[in-house]
């Protein structure tokens, strides 16, 4: 099975901008999970979203949101960039137990955001 | 306090040597562990999943949960410059409100020298 893809790997922003990052999960997988990754905070959880549905929702403002396609991919768009945004954007997806799987997650390369 | 406690190391080791790689967490609700392996600039890799106390092993690689104490180690036999990178654990409580959540600890940057 093709792993977990995200798109794109690289990008550059400025501050005021907004960017929306993609990701396609494992096939099969309806589970998709976010997380920010920054050398001082580590691995953050932004959000999961199973069947469309938004479950969860981590520490974050408003700007960052998400969305999940009915088949399964997934996007998350970030509002008005700060500085402080730039990061490595993780998703990973899972079969999750309502589908019968477990929660294993399993992560994308990432896209690396910078934020000039 | 953090939930998950990590030492960030680095930890340096020859080849060779036996690695322990630990994590502590506070919070009981936490019942499924996991320890991920990340390279630079990559994302990471899933090595372990354990959901009880005990230790599983898979290959190089042992697992050891222990729930009563809220501590978790991943030993790494004959480790090999390959396994250079950082370590993370992470755990995620069961059901309800935490789904898809992945609580991660810190991460411990592991260097193995030929």
């Amino acid at each position: 099975k093709a792993g977990v893809t995200q798109t794109p790997r690289y990008l550059i922003k400025t501050r005021g901008q907004q960017v929306t990052l993609s990701c396609s999960p494992i096939s099969g997988h309806r589970s998709v999970s976010w997380y920010q990754q920054t050398p001082g905070q580590g691995l953050q959880f932004l959000f999961e979203y199973f069947s469309e549905t938004q479950r969860n929702k981590g520490n974050f403002p408003g700007r960052f949101s998400g969305r999940q396609f009915s088949n399964s991919r997934s996007e998350m768009n970030v509002s008005t960039l700060e500085l402080g945004d730039s990061a490595l954007y993780l998703c990973a997806s899972s079969p999750s137990f309502e589908a019968g799987g477990t929660d294993t997650q399993y992560f994308g390369p990432g896209t690396r955001l910078t934020v000039l | 306090q953090k939930e998950v406690e990590q030492d960030p190391g680095p930890l340096s080791v020859p080849e060779g040597a036996i690695v322990s790689l630990n994590c502590t967490y506070s919070n009981s609700a936490f019942q499924y562990f996991m320890w991920y392996r990340q390279y630079s600039r990559k994302g990471p890799e899933l090595l372990m999943y354990t959901y009880s106390s005990g230790n599983k092993e898979d290959g190089r690689f042992t697992a050891q949960v222990d729930k009563s104490s809220k501590y978790i180690s991943l030993f790494i036999r004959d480790s090999q410059p390959s396994d250079s990178a950082t370590y993370l654990c992470a755990m995620i409580m069961a059901g309800g409100t935490s789904y898809g959540k992945l609580t991660f600890g810190q991460g411990t940057i592991l260097t193995v020298h030929p």
